[in-house]
C-alpha cells in the first residue's frame, strides 16, 4: 500500500497569515498516461464529516474558497491557504487515489496563533 | 441535493457483529463506487472497504478482511456494511462515501455512525 506522511503534524497561524501543509507518498502517485497526479485534500472541521477540498492535486472543488491552493506532483504536495480565517480552523488530509486501496495521510492540525 | 445517511451503529461486545446500513439519494447510485471509511477517536482517516456500482468489484483493507462484508442494494439506494469477529481496535466513526468515479477520491461524505467495540 502506498504510505501518506504529512508534515507538520499541526501548525498555528495568525489570522490573514499563511498555512502551508506538506503531503509525501511512498511512491509516485503520476499516472504518466493521462499525466494527472492522483492525490486529493479534505479539510475536517471539528465535529463534522471530511469535506473535499482538492482533487488531482491542484483542481479545487467547486465552492471552496480561492484562498485554498494546491500543487506538487510526483511523490511531494502542498496545500496552502493564503489568509487564514477563523473558519479554516480543522485538521487537513491528503489522500491518494493511484490504487484503489486508497490511503490517507495522517493529518495536519491547523489553529489559530 | 445529494445526501448519505448511514445507521446500525451502537456498542457491542469483542466477537460480536454490526450491520451498518447508507441511504443515499441525490444522485444515480448505481452509476457509482461506495466506500466506507473510518476514523477511530481521536485519529485519522482510513479507508476499510469499496464497491463498484454494479457490485462486481469489491476490496477491503488487510486489517477487516474476512471478517467485513461490503454490499449494495441499487433497488434500494442502500450501502451495507457486515461487520463480524469485531474487536477493539475497530471501534470508529465509520462514514459512508461516494467515490467521485471508480476507485477515486470521495466527493460527498455521511455524516458518520459511531460503533463502538468494548467489553
Amino acid at each position: 500500500d502506498i504510505v501518506m506522511t504529512q508534515s507538520p503534524d499541526s501548525l498555528a497561524v495568525s489570522l490573514g497569515e499563511r498555512a502551508t501543509i506538506n503531503c509525501k507518498s511512498s511512491q509516485s502517485v503520476f499516472y504518466s498516461s493521462n499525466k494527472k497526479n492522483y492525490l486529493a485534500w479534505y479539510q475536517q472541521r471539528p465535529g463534522q464529516p471530511p469535506k473535499l477540498l482538492i482533487y488531482w492535486a491542484s483542481t479545487r472543488e467547486s465552492g471552496v474558497p480561492d484562498r485554498f491552493s494546491a500543487s506538487g506532483s510526483g511523490t511531494d504536495f502542498t496545500l496552502t491557504i493564503s489568509s487564514l480565517q477563523a473558519e479554516d480552523v480543522a485538521v487537513y488530509y491528503c489522500q491518494q487515489y493511484y490504487n484503489p486501496r486508497r490511503t490517507f495521510g495522517q493529518g495536519t492540525k491547523v489553529e489559530i496563533k | 441535493e445529494v445526501q448519505l445517511l448511514e445507521s446500525g451503529g451502537g456498542s457491542v461486545q469483542p466477537g460480536g457483529s454490526l450491520r451498518l446500513s447508507c441511504a443515499v439519494s441525490g444522485f444515480t447510485f448505481s452509476n457509482y463506487g461506495m466506500s466506507w471509511v473510518r476514523q477511530a477517536p481521536g485519529k485519522g482517516l482510513e479507508w476499510v472497504s469499496g464497491i463498484s456500482g454494479s457490485g462486481g468489484s469489491i476490496d477491503y483493507v488487510d486489517s477487516v478482511k474476512g471478517r467485513f462484508t461490503i454490499s449494495r442494494d441499487n433497488s434500494k439506494n442502500t450501502l451495507y456494511l457486515q461487520m463480524n469477529s469485531l474487536r477493539g481496535e475497530d471501534t470508529a466513526v465509520y462514514y459512508c462515501a461516494k467515490d467521485w468515479a471508480v476507485a477515486a477520491f470521495f466527493d460527498y461524505w455521511g455524516q458518520g455512525s459511531l460503533v463502538t467495540v468494548s467489553s
